[in-house]
């Protein structure tokens, strides 16, 4: 059974561009959750989609935003990009909400 | 607000040594309890979660954990530590209200060392 699958592994931007990072479910699993992980502030909630539809939001700015497709694969985006939107992001999945989360190797976003 | 306190940011424990990883919650109900490690550069792997029931939970690699009502506490044990076990350990809490999950809330997370 294949894990959770993001792509891609490692990004660097500039700041002020955008990007759009890609996270590919376990077969049967309707739950997608997004969270950033950075040297200062740890790991954060950033938002969980469930067929489709964003369940809960954390407390992020509007730049960050996500959606998930018919699949279950989840895209998140982030606009404007600021030096500090450097991090770790990592993307779950689940059968059910609330209950055990896979994780993703996660992709690394460098911003200069 | 629910949220996680790991207390010790470092650890270092000795090969073949046991091992106890604190970890204290703060939430209104009944919460979801999770332990994650971390390698560098990976992401989480799940050692064990504490939905309801007994109150002893048995996860992978030989850890296990212990949850305590009175004392919010959710420690990690392992009676043997190999020197793979150097990672990151991550407590989370977690809750369901209504027709959706709020998030897992982490702590910030005890860096293991194990000496040879």
């Amino acid at each position: 059974k294949a894990g959770v699958t993001q792509t891609p592994r490692y990004l660097i931007k500039t700041r002020g561009q955008q990007v759009t990072l890609s996270c590919s479910p376990i077969s049967g699993h309707r739950s997608v959750s997004w969270y950033q992980q950075t040297p200062g502030q740890g790991l954060q909630f950033l938002f969980e989609y469930f067929s489709e539809t964003q369940r809960n939001k954390g407390n992020f700015p509007g730049r960050f935003s996500g959606r998930q497709f018919s699949n279950s694969r989840s895209e998140m985006n982030v606009s404007t990009l600021e030096l500090g939107d450097s991090a770790l992001y990592l993307c779950a999945s689940s059968f059910q909400t609330g209950y055990g989360y896979t994780f993703g190797s996660g992709t690394r976003l460098t911003v200069v | 607000a629910q949220s996680v306190t790991q207390p010790d940011i470092h650890i270092t424990v000795s090969e073949g040594a046991s091992l106890e990883l604190r970890c204290n919650y703060s939430y209104g109900a009944t919460p979801y309890l999770f332990w994650y490690v971390q390698s560098p550069g990976q992401g989480l792997q799940l050692l064990l979660k504490y939905f309801s029931g007994d109150t002893l939970v048995q996860g992978i690699k030989g850890f296990e954990a212990e949850f305590k009502r009175s004392q919010s506490s959710f420690n990690l044990r392992k009676p043997s530590v190999h020197w793979s076990d150097a990672a990151e350990y991550f407590c989370a809490v977690g809750a369901h209200s209504g027709g959706g999950a709020d998030g897992l809330t982490f702590g910030k997370g005890t860096h293991l060392i194990i000496q040879p």
